[in-house]
């Protein structure tokens, strides 16, 4: 079965920094590698997404980038800010289905 | 904005009792999915239907778990008798034509 390994588990990042969390995905078909936010009690998020025909996808303070050859895509957020503290979750959706990474608790201090 | 409905939000129920969630989906979307999400980690799909037929429920436990999408619209998911590791969140999603899935706010289940 797919796997999707995500690092890091946590995050702390202060205001004003960048951060950056990183997926592995196995070599398979794939398709499409979304990124999802999601608040505690709440229902992840559709943030941004990247197909693999593009190595670098920005939206806003957003930025996926997607190394093929590694097998890897992480992403970038700029500028953080403490609205942005929440978990994340990359994934992979290939063969009609979604299969999502270990998950990232990003914090944000003042 | 179009979003996911998922009732009820919240719900507390005991051993061996029979539960059941719904979920409305994005009107026009064909494909609809149920996961369940442990605590800390990332959903898992439980069920996905394409219009009113299973496409996949490999990973149902179809020994108390039930699911049905009878008119390719709204779905329920049902457990009986519900058992204490059953706690979790139940999470519906989404998608039309795209490959992007749209999350509900889920259904927290608490077994007692």
């Amino acid at each position: 079965q797919q796997q999707v390994k995500q690092s890091p588990q946590s995050l702390i990042v202060q205001k004003g920094g960048i951060s950056i969390i990183n997926c592995a995905y196995e070599n398979t078909a794939f398709d499409y590698f979304p990124w999802y936010q999601q608040f505690p009690g709440k229902g992840p998020a559709l943030l941004i997404a990247i197909r693999p025909d593009v190595s670098e996808k920005k939206e806003g303070r957003f930025t996926i980038s997607f190394n093929k050859s590694a097998k890897q895509f992480s992403l970038h957020i700029m500028d953080s800010q403490p609205g942005d503290s929440a978990t994340y979750f990359c994934a992979h959706f290939g063969n009609e289905k979604l299969t999502f990474g270990t998950g990232t608790r990003l914090t944000i201090i003042p | 904005e179009a979003e996911v409905a998922q009732s009820p939000r919240y719900k507390i129920t005991e051993k061996s009792q029979a539960v059941a969630f719904w979920c409305d989906p994005i009107s026009g979307h064909a494909t609809l999915y149920w996961y369940r999400q442990i605590l800390g980690q990332g959903p898992e799909l439980l069920v996905q239907f394409q219009d009113e037929s299973v496409v996949d429920d490999s990973q149902l436990p179809k020994d108390r778990f039930s699911a049905e999408r009878l008119k390719g619209v709204d779905s329920t998911l049902k457990i009986q008798p519900a058992e204490l590791g059953d706690s979790a969140m139940y999470l519906c999603a989404s998608r039309g034509d795209s490959y992007e899935q749209y999350f509900g706010p889920g259904t927290r289940l608490t077994v007692t």
